[in-house]
């Protein structure tokens, strides 16, 4: 399967853990996304990465939050001292820089559900 | 702040009839996306369009892109209960990441 990889695919956790999740994008592509998506929302765009580099974060990825892409291949995504309101669906994707338009492939998401 | 609008939110009707889901925006996007999207699943990339005016089909899914380049149009022809799903319109809006609509939830009904 060559298409984008997230673990765990389902989280539980209590409030106040530390959860860590991983992207495998695919692996031509030099763009990585993560998204949150709630219930009947649409996904909304929380930091992207072009190669090792973030080039940019949104004003909802709060302190507690930390997401890197050190070699520039996978990604993870880490959130400090989880709150309920953190529970949601994150979905990564990635996308080939210069390719068409923005043509991003999502993975599976990981669902995650803080108690 | 762009913001992309979807509807109708919900949709649910008869096997076999036609309908058509509006994706609209104030501002000018340089492309846009229709993604669906199944219950815990990832969204699944169905096309891109990026010249205004465009159309384009995917067998019974046809897309057009308004000439205006602020809105788009999801049609299908003789709807099937495989085409049950969340439809997201995504844009570009001149930077690097995709700005998703609100969704429309399509219940086809056998």
């Amino acid at each position: 399967d060559t298409g984008v990889s997230q673990n765990p695919r389902h989280k539980i956790t209590k409030r106040g853990q530390n959860v860590t999740f991983r992207c495998d994008p695919i692996s031509e592509h030099n763009r990585l996304y993560w998204y949150r998506q709630t219930l009947g929302q649409g996904p909304e765009f929380l930091t992207y990465f072009q190669n090792e580099a973030q080039l940019e974060k949104s004003r909802l990825l709060s302190d507690r939050f930390s997401a890197e892409r050190p070699k520039g291949s996978f990604s993870t995504l880490e959130i400090q001292r989880t709150e309920q309101g953190d529970s949601a669906m994150y979905l990564c994707a990635s996308s080939l820089a210069g390719g068409f338009a923005t043509e991003a492939f999502f993975g599976q998401g990981t669902r995650l559900t803080v108690v | 702040t762009q913001l992309l609008e979807q509807s109708p939110q919900f949709l649910s009707i008869q096997e076999g009839e036609n309908l058509t889901v509006y994706c609209n925006s104030s501002s000018v996007f340089s492309s846009l996306q229709w993604y669906r999207q199944e219950p815990g699943e990832g969204p699944v990339l169905l096309v891109t369009v990026v010249t205004g005016g465009e159309v384009k089909k995917l067998k019974r899914l046809t897309f057009q892109f308004g000439d205006a380049r602020k809105d788009s149009s999801l049609h299908i022809t003789a709807a099937q209960p495989g085409d049950t799903g969340l439809y997201l319109c995504a844009a570009n809006f001149g930077n690097e990441k995709l700005t998703f609509g609100t969704g429309t939830r399509l219940t086809i009904i056998p």
